[in-house]
């Protein structure tokens, strides 16, 4: 079956940087596109990344622009989030998330949680 | 930036009652790249509606989803005590691939 699982959460000052990890597996990883999405306590999922299927193409959102680079590694089926001058405001749980080919964020992983604190 | 706005924020119902959940987009979803989510305490979103009215794998058939445009809706027939969770919608046609704020149903 398909299973994500994210690794690499812990707890940084603020400044400093964080490397996710994504381990996918139970599907063609080489031929889908891969989300990180990331979602604060108590509030709502916030998109954070995607990665096109080949890695020609990256989409962030304005939050992180400038700070985070997702990548992956077809030959490993990894997908990774590196994160840069960290924030407070980054301090949530980091999910690594699916899309089915028709687009929809259709499998998540179980998450890891990412604290940025002094 | 397509903006999402759930309504009501909170709806308490006991279980066997109709449940209506609302979500505005302030810009037209194409192609109906809509979505609805559960999620419970503890646990990932899960989906449960994608393209506006279609149910993932494994979802019960109480479920439905409808709407088109900027205006969608998540019904179920007869609320069950698992269903008291928080629900969220999300467009995913176009980046940023924002969620609304979420719909506590909680148990009346």
């Amino acid at each position: 079956q398909v299973q994500l699982v994210e690794s690499g959460g812990g707890v940084v000052q603020p400044g400093g940087s964080l490397r996710l990890s994504c381990a996918a597996s139970g599907f063609t990883f080489s031929s889908l596109g891969m989300h990180w999405v990331r979602q604060a306590l108590g509030q709502r999922p916030e998109w954070v990344a995607f990665i096109q299927y080949d890695a020609t193409k990256k989409y962030y959102a304005d939050s992180v622009k400038g700070r985070f680079t997702i990548s992956r590694d077809n030959s490993k089926n990894m997908v990774y989030l590196q994160m840069n001058n960290l924030r407070g405001d980054d301090t949530a749980v980091y999910y690594c998330v699916k899309p089915h080919v028709t687009l929809h964020m259709d499998v998540w992983g179980r998450g890891t949680t990412v604290t940025v604190s002094s | 930036e397509t903006l999402l706005t759930q309504s009501p924020a909170t709806l308490s119902l006991s279980p066997g009652e109709r449940a209506t959940l609302s979500c505005r987009a302030t810009q037209s979803v194409g192609s109906n790249n809509f979505a609805w989510f559960q999620q419970k305490p503890g646990q990932s979103p899960r989906l449960l509606i994608y393209g506006a009215s279609s149910r993932a794998t494994g979802v019960p058939d109480r479920f439905s989803g409808s709407g088109s445009g900027t205006d969608f809706t998540l019904t179920i027939s007869k609320v069950e005590p698992e269903d008291f969770a928080v629900y969220y919608c999300q467009q995913y046609g176009v980046s940023p691939y924002n969620f609304g704020q979420g719909t506590k149903l909680e148990i009346k």
